[in-house]
């Protein structure tokens, strides 16, 4: 299996801050990443796939770059709604998560 | 629209069987993947296996493979999570999951079942 390792796993943060969120896959995983948004009792929800495409929906504030094995999630300017847990998720080859960053208010 | 449905919570002694459900509505249910994903108590997401159900090819995580069953009824459009045999440790919330096409990542989630297994 591709191993997923995030960072950080938790992170304090303040309401307009610019976070960035890493990724690291254990080997090549050619941008099939995407990056999932949970909220506290509920599914999971798709922020953006192929690592920079943003959901339909999903706020300009979100963005994604990186390749390889390396992958960063940025939130521009955190809203109240956001504070949330993130998780990375590969598709390259049978699937695999991050262990989650918790997102927390400062 | 599409959606995702899955049975409600269950609260089961070690040793039970069960069988949780996800029904689909709003899409062709024997055109896409169907997988399951595992969320313990606290803890990150764990991606356990998919099912095609136009003709049934499964595919589990290593992780999962023995552990569970998936399978899918397409005449009522409805996959399937069991177990034959529940332990403590299979005590977590479990969300179905469908991607927007034939790729990995999973823009459909059902609500979830919560699984609760205790003596």
């Amino acid at each position: 299996d591709i191993q997923m390792t995030q960072s950080p796993s938790s992170l304090s943060a303040s309401v307009g801050d610019r976070v960035t969120i890493t990724c690291r896959a254990s080997q090549g995983i050619s941008n099939s990443l995407a990056w999932y948004q949970q909220k506290p009792g509920k599914a999971p929800k798709l922020l953006l796939y192929a690592a920079s495409r943003l959901e339909s929906g999903v706020p300009s504030r979100f963005s994604g770059s990186g390749s390889g094995t390396d992958y960063t999630l940025t939130i521009s300017s955190l809203q109240p709604e956001d504070f949330a847990t993130y998780y990375c998720q590969q598709y390259y080859s049978t699937p695999t998560f991050g262990q989650g960053t918790r997102l927390e208010i400062k | 629209e599409v959606q995702l449905v899955q049975s409600g919570a269950e609260v089961k002694k070690p040793g039970e069987s069960l069988k949780i459900s996800c029904k689909g509505s709003g899409y062709s249910f024997t055109s896409y993947w169907i997988g399951w994903v595992r969320q313990m108590p606290g803890k990150g997401l764990e991606w356990m296996g998919i099912i095609y159900p136009g003709d049934s090819d499964t595919r589990y995580s290593p992780s999962f493979q023995g552990q569970v069953t998936i399978s899918a009824d397409k005449s009522i459009s409805t996959a399937y999570l069991q177990w034959s045999s529940l332990k403590a440790s299979d005590t977590a919330m479990y969300y179905c999951v469908r991607p927007a096409d034939l790729t990995g990542y999973y823009i459909y989630w059902g609500q979830g079942t919560l699984v609760t297994v205790s003596s």
